[in-house]
């Protein structure tokens, strides 16, 4: 049974800085993996996919990686802003082609 | 597009009441999710369609709580009799395809409290 675990489940960096955010999963047999971002009392907004025959997907500031063999992937934001305080969720789909399995997020809090 | 569509935003009933979520999800998207989150569970799929047909409906917690999708742009989940253990924050999701290459979009949430 996949497991999804994110490290840390908190994190609080001052404006300006770049961070890393820390997804693992125990069952390297995915077909990607999504990153989302969740604003408090809303819904989730997905920022990355990354297939499983990739390595990385960017999209501006956001950088996502994926090591399927150790059973790892990152989201690096660059120059943290305000705006990015959010909490983070990682999520992989298995090879059935179906459910996301969510890691518990980490979340994250940028201060001017 | 509008995204996926969700209602209502929040419900509010009392212990054994029948409660119905709705989803519509985005127009073309062939596979429809109903996930459930919770602060003790964090999110958690109750059941996906893929071309309007249940394919994985193992998160559904009992037999109190059933989905239905009769067409592609249409999606219930309903809970009867509802329990305050219910109290959530229920999520639908629709995606291009079935075979999992493609992202899942969420729609904003339906807040449930049963009291």
């Amino acid at each position: 049974k996949q497991e999804v675990t994110q490290i840390p489940a908190a994190l609080s960096v001052p404006e300006g800085e770049n961070l890393v955010l820390n997804c693992s999963f125990t069952d390297s047999a995915i077909y990607n993996l999504q990153w989302f971002r969740q604003d408090p009392g809303k819904g989730l907004t997905s920022l990355l996919l990354i297939q499983s025959s990739q390595r990385e997907q960017t999209s501006g500031r956001l950088n996502a990686s994926l090591d399927k063999s150790s059973g790892r992937s990152t989201l690096y934001i660059a120059a943290s802003q305000p705006g990015d305080s959010a909490t983070y969720l990682c999520a992989t789909v298995g090879n059935q082609g179906g459910k996301l399995i969510f890691g518990q997020g980490t979340e994250l809090s940028v201060k001017p | 597009d509008a995204g996926v569509i969700q209602s209502p935003r929040h419900e509010v009933t009392e212990m054994g009441q029948e409660v119905t979520l709705r989803c519509k999800p985005i127009s073309g998207h062939n596979s429809l999710f109903w996930y459930r989150q919770t602060m003790m569970r964090g999110l958690e799929l109750l059941i996906y369609f893929n071309n309007n047909v249940p394919i994985d409906d193992s998160g559904m917690p009992e037999d109190r709580f059933s989905a239905k999708m009769p067409n592609a742009s249409f999606s219930t989940l309903k809970i009867q009799p509802s329990e305050p253990r219910d109290s959530a924050v229920y999520f639908c999701a629709s995606r291009i395809g079935a075979s999992g290459s493609s992202e899942q979009y969420f729609g904003p949430g339906t807040r449930l409290t049963v009291t």
